[in-house]
């Protein structure tokens, strides 16, 4: 079973920030957080990963709270093609653990 | 750089039918995993490889469902006499194994499959 809890969809307007949320409350000392996007019709698309410390890419930014109970990954700037299905994980450190999904987040951006 | 490739994008066949799915893995990444998702439905893991050893098979379904790999690259999937549940979308995603730290798994595009 997945190990996070995710609202099961989110509208955001195009061009302003979407934050997104993902509660995680049985997470161990060793686990990190991923998260996904699966677009319509394509395989999942790796965006970022966190264990501790906040996290930003290229892509997005990774919030994980002191007590990593919670997270929230931030798209500074929604585009329309950044609609899609979003996907947070819990993963063990090290070795080669397969990753369990749950039913994500529909995130729209909206014009 | 070249990403996972799947091979075919789409696959129409006929209910008892054998299928062969074919993954490419990233150039390096040792590690190779399956999954399918189902319409409507969630990813679900199918099988972990490491090398040409599958040390996590627990996710195959039915004995109709086999996998190989074969010079810790190139892997195949093959299901035999096909269902109409069987279709879906099959997902192969490979990432590289360290000594510490996790793994990131890069996806393939997937294979449709439809069983009619």
């Amino acid at each position: 079973d997945a190990k996070t809890t995710q609202p099961t969809s989110m509208d955001c307007a195009e061009g302003r920030a979407a934050n997104l949320p993902c509660n995680h409350s049985t997470i161990s000392g060793n686990e990190y957080v991923y998260w996904y996007r699966q677009i319509h019709s394509q395989g999942p698309q790796y965006i970022i990963h966190g264990l501790k410390n906040n996290e930003t890419n290229e892509m997005a930014s990774l919030i994980i709270t002191e007590d990593r109970k919670s997270s929230t990954l931030i798209l500074p700037h929604a585009t329309l093609r950044d609609t899609a299905v979003y996907y947070c994980i819990v993963r063990p450190q090290g070795g080669s653990e397969k990753l369990v999904f749950g039913k994500g987040m529909k995130l729209t951006v909206n014009p | 750089g070249a990403g996972v490739s799947q091979s075919p994008s789409n696959k129409v066949t006929e209910k008892g039918k054998d299928v062969e799915l074919r993954c490419d893995p990233i150039s390096g990444h040792t590690a190779l995993y399956w999954y399918r998702q189902s319409l409507g439905q969630g990813l679900e893991f199918l099988i972990y490889f490491q090398g040409n050893s599958a040390p996590d098979k627990s996710g195959l379904p039915s004995d109709r469902f086999s996998a190989e790999r074969t010079g810790g690259s190139v892997s195949t999937l093959t299901i035999q006499r096909t269902q109409q549940e069987d279709s879906a979308v099959y997902l192969c995603a490979s990432s590289l194994v360290l000594g510490q730290g996790a793994e990131t798994q890069y996806f393939g595009p997937g294979t449709r499959l439809l069983v009619l």
